[in-house]
């Protein structure tokens, strides 16, 4: 398994702001990635976070709205900027483990609330 | 392209009975993973039981089993004895071989425990 540390738990934001999420694992992981789990939905990607290149988007998402940092094996941060109140959700990092990386693995999740 | 259906968006079973949550996945593949997660209420996702297509024998963990019907693409979950501590959303998730690591969701079942 792996255990990860994501932070904040949660945040109530105002509307134009942006908010930092943290992701922390406790060893090298090749592979982490960043959900959003609108209410009442099941998970979206955003992205993969890739160590030392830039992230890799999903359809629908873009750098300068969720821009992403991944320094080096064991971090990463999702930033949502320009916050507005359809980006209220909790968002998650994940990580894959197995002999195939074919398990992901989830942080607590960000509740995000914005006003 | 994949999909996955939980036409259950909602079960309650009583305690220490069994309870099977449905899903059904669409895939052209031969070779896949099959995953269900559990989501509490504190948000984090778990993994519960992963089965790989290529196996025949139905993965089982402690209470949990699943049963995996290759042909008729359905994968459910039984939750034999149930506990309080099993309500939760449970999530039916698809993944290829390869190297995309991208799971395709289902829209999720909330399980309710009556004591």
């Amino acid at each position: 398994s792996a255990v990860i540390s994501q932070k904040p738990s949660r945040d109530i934001c105002q509307r134009g702001t942006s908010l930092t999420i943290q992701c922390q694992v406790d060893s090298q992981v090749t592979m982490m990635f960043w959900y959003r789990q609108q209410p009442g939905q099941s998970l979206t990607l955003i992205a993969t976070a890739n160590q030392g290149s830039e992230a890799t988007y999903e359809s629908g998402f873009v750098i300068d709205k969720f821009p992403i940092s991944r320094p080096n094996l064991t971090f990463s941060t999702l930033t949502v900027s320009n916050m507005s109140p359809e980006d209220s959700s909790i968002y998650l990092c994940s990580v894959s483990r197995g002999p195939t990386n074919e398990k992901l693995f989830f942080g607590s999740g960000t509740q995000l609330s914005v006003l | 392209a994949q999909t996955v259906t939980q036409s259950q968006p909602e079960m309650s079973v009583q305690e220490a009975e069994t309870v099977t949550l449905s899903c059904t996945y669409d895939t052209s593949e031969s070779d896949y993973y099959l995953f269900w997660y559990k989501q509490p209420p504190s948000r984090q996702m778990i993994l519960v039981i992963r089965q790989e297509a290529y196996k025949q024998q139905n993965a089982t963990e402690n209470r949990f089993s699943v049963n995996f019907q290759k042909a008729a693409k359905s994968f459910s979950l039984k939750i034999s004895d149930s506990q309080l501590g099993d309500a939760a959303m449970y999530f039916c998730a698809y993944r290829t071989m390869d190297s995309n690591y991208q799971l395709i969701w289902g829209a999720g079942t909330k399980l309710i425990i009556k004591p």
